[in-house]
């Protein structure tokens, strides 16, 4: 069964710094890994989706990396603004089975002025 | 720019009680999905719909039905709600479940079993 796991659970930062937040998964059989953006009381917004082909994807000052070999995935955030701060989940497609996305718990980012 | 719409946005039933959540994507989407999320225990699939017609069992099924009512619309029920059923509860939406792409989520529907 997969599993995905996102550390760490919250991370406070001043603002103008950079950071990355970390996603692991336990099955490499995946179609590709997805990251969200949740804020309070809000659904999902879909940041970023890499393919199990890709090797990283960018939008803006978000980076995201994919070693599916390892089970691993980075966002890096550049330059972090306090309208940043939401919770950041990661979330694997995986192959066959009935959970086809399979998400971690979230990491809760606070981007302090 | 409507995307997924869920309704209602909040409910408050008694243990026993039963309700459909309705959602309506405008994306001509094709795969259409139910999840929950809890706290401490993340996102989990209840149901899905890879295309008209079709619905499968995700991660947590037990209490709950769904119908694809057509292209557009996919409804949650709960038959006998439950206090464990407490939960905010998501729907999904990708062009199609076997292409990898990003599903678009709707705002969400915060029901609470008395």
């Amino acid at each position: 069964k997969q599993e995905v796991t996102q550390i760490p659970a919250a991370l406070s930062v001043p603002e103008g710094e950079n950071l990355v937040l970390n996603c692991s998964f336990t099955d490499s059989a995946i179609y590709n890994l997805q990251w969200f953006r949740q804020d309070p009381g809000k659904g999902l917004t879909s940041l970023l989706l890499i393919q199990s082909s890709q090797r990283e994807q960018t939008s803006g000052r978000l980076n995201a990396s994919l070693d599916k070999s390892s089970g691993r995935s980075t966002l890096y955030i550049a330059a972090s603004q306090p309208g940043d701060s939401a919770t950041y989940l990661c979330a694997v497609h995986t192959q066959g089975g009935s959970e086809k996305l399979v998400f971690g718990k979230g990491t809760k980012l606070t981007v302090n002025p | 720019n409507a995307g997924v719409t869920q309704t209602p946005k909040f409910q408050v039933l008694k243990t026993g009680q039963s309700m459909t959540l309705q959602c309506a994507q405008d994306m001509n989407h094709n795969s259409m999905y139910w999840y929950r999320q809890d706290p401490g225990m993340g996102l989990r699939l209840i149901y899905y719909s890879a295309s008209e017609g079709t619905t499968d069992k995700g991660e947590v099924p037990n209490g709950y039905n769904v119908s694809r009512l057509n292209k557009r619309e996919f409804s949650l029920r709960l038959e006998s709600a439950a206090p464990s059923q407490t939960s905010v509860y998501f729907c999904a939406s990708s062009e199609d479940i076997r292409e990898s792409q990003p599903q678009h989520f709707g705002d969400g529907t915060r029901l609470s079993i008395l």
